[in-house]
């Protein structure tokens, strides 16, 4: 069974840091993994995929890595805002899966 | 753009009854994904369907069954509801079972309260 682990569990960095987010998982055949944002009591909204094949996805200021040997993907916000304070949650889709399995999720503040 | 509607977005109901929840994909995605959201956890993944037919199935108790009916919607049935089904359900839909840009699209979620 596939097992998601995000570190830290909550984050709080000043504006216009750097933001370092890390997932791990158990079982490197996945098909793609997915980064997404939660805001408190709100949906998901699709942040990156990244294909198993891949190395790294970015849009704007996100960057996503995936190391698929070592189990591990980091997503990295660059220029932190107050706007991006919300919970950030890993998913992994398995080989011969349908589903997304989620790891926990890191909670950011970002302080104006 | 069009985004994953799910209707109700609030429910509340009271223990044993029945509830149905709603999923209405986005136009041309033709696989729908439900999740259950607890308090302070992550989504589980209770189902899916492709092409109408159930692809994967998740800790979906037996109290729960669903379907994708032929315009792709999918409704969800919870019967005998408890307490601890209040929670946050989530339908996802994409585009092709294992295609190569499958992004999982969620909605905006139903939040059931059970009382």
């Amino acid at each position: 069974k596939q097992e998601v682990t995000q570190i830290p569990a909550a984050l709080s960095v000043p504006e216009g840091e750097n933001l370092v987010l890390n997932c791990s998982f158990t079982d490197s055949a996945i098909y793609n993994l997915q980064w997404f944002r939660q805001d408190p009591g709100k949906g998901l909204t699709s942040l990156l995929l990244i294909q198993s094949s891949q190395r790294e996805q970015t849009s704007g200021r996100l960057n996503a890595s995936l190391d698929k040997s070592s189990g591990r993907s980091t997503l990295y916000i660059a220029a932190s805002q107050p706007g991006d304070s919300a919970t950030y949650l890993c998913a992994v889709r398995g080989s011969n899966d349908y589903k997304l399995s989620f790891g926990a999720g890191t909670t950011v503040t970002v302080r104006a | 753009a069009a985004g994953v509607i799910q209707s109700p977005r609030h429910l509340i109901k009271e223990k044993r009854e029945t509830a149905t929840l709603k999923c209405y994909p986005i136009p041309r995605h033709d696989t729908v994904y439900w999740y259950q959201q607890g308090p302070g956890q992550d989504p589980q993944f209770l189902i899916s369907f492709y092409e109408k037919m159930q692809s994967d199935k998740g800790s979906i108790p037996d109290r729960f069954s669903a379907q994708q009916f032929s315009d792709y919607h999918s409704e969800l049935n919870m019967s005998s509801l408890e307490l601890g089904d209040s929670a946050l359900y989530f339908c996802a839909s994409s585009l092709g079972g294992t295609g190569p840009t499958d992004t999982q699209y969620f909605g905006p979620g139903t939040r059931l309260t059970v009382l």
